[in-house]
């Protein structure tokens, strides 16, 4: 089993449309979760952390499930320049696990 | 500030060739981190620098070194390329070493390296 697995998708959506993401992870001594965002062709960077309560930012809501070991990035509302590919980031002690990414393409 | 740069930004090798890719940050931070990323495999870390003066390896370091050379940069250098060395390499750092925190990781642009 892969340590962070996300589904490549691609989700193509209109805009407008809500969209969610899931990611799993395999280690439960996980501590810290992120959502970074890759354009095509460009560098990651940070989207939001993922805290144990759940936190929004914006169009954006990031939710931790521990006792099935995923964590989901919802995005309402998607917007044209939402299209990218979302990396679920896991940090286990010292290391981070990047998940291959979901790739979303919002539509006219 | 211009954040993390890279240098080259595209790079084609022949085989047992070597060369060192550079990496720069303007932000102060402590820890440097060399990545490199395949289609399908996610991003997977070489080496890392938790702090100026030390160097861990990472998940693949294999055919590779690195250098901090002070606290601003960190060079990778490839001493004999081979075609399984293609791909994306992504120099990124963070004010606090892994596992402390939750602190970001800034990347550079890449360095897009094929090895013939």
């Amino acid at each position: 089993r892969k340590e962070v697995e996300q589904d490549p998708g691609p989700f193509n959506v209109p805009e407008g449309a809500t969209v969610a993401f899931n990611c799993t992870y395999s280690n439960s001594a996980s501590q810290s979760f992120f959502w970074y965002r890759q354009d095509c062709r460009k560098e990651p960077k940070l989207l939001m952390s993922v805290y144990s309560s759940g936190n929004e930012d914006g169009r954006f809501t990031a939710q931790l499930n521990r006792a099935s070991q995923y964590i989901s990035l919802l995005i309402r509302d998607s917007k044209l320049s939402d299209s990218a590919t979302y990396l679920c980031v896991v940090q286990t002690q010292s290391k981070l696990t990047f998940g291959t990414g979901t790739r979303l393409q919002v539509t006219l | 500030n211009a954040g993390v740069t890279q240098t080259p930004k595209f790079q084609v090798l022949k085989t047992g060739q070597s060369m060192t890719l550079q990496c720069a940050q303007d932000m102060n931070h402590n820890s440097m981190y060399w990545y490199r990323q395949d289609p399908g495999m996610g991003l997977r870390l070489i080496y890392y620098s938790a702090s100026e003066g030390t160097t861990d390896k990472g998940e693949v370091p294999n055919g590779y070194n690195v250098s901090r050379l002070n606290k601003r940069e960190f060079s990778l250098r490839l001493e004999s390329a081979a075609p399984s060395q293609t791909s994306v390499y992504f120099c990124a750092s963070s004010e606090s070493p892994p596992g402390v925190g939750r602190d970001e990781q800034f990347f550079g642009p890449g360095t897009r390296l094929t090895v013939l």
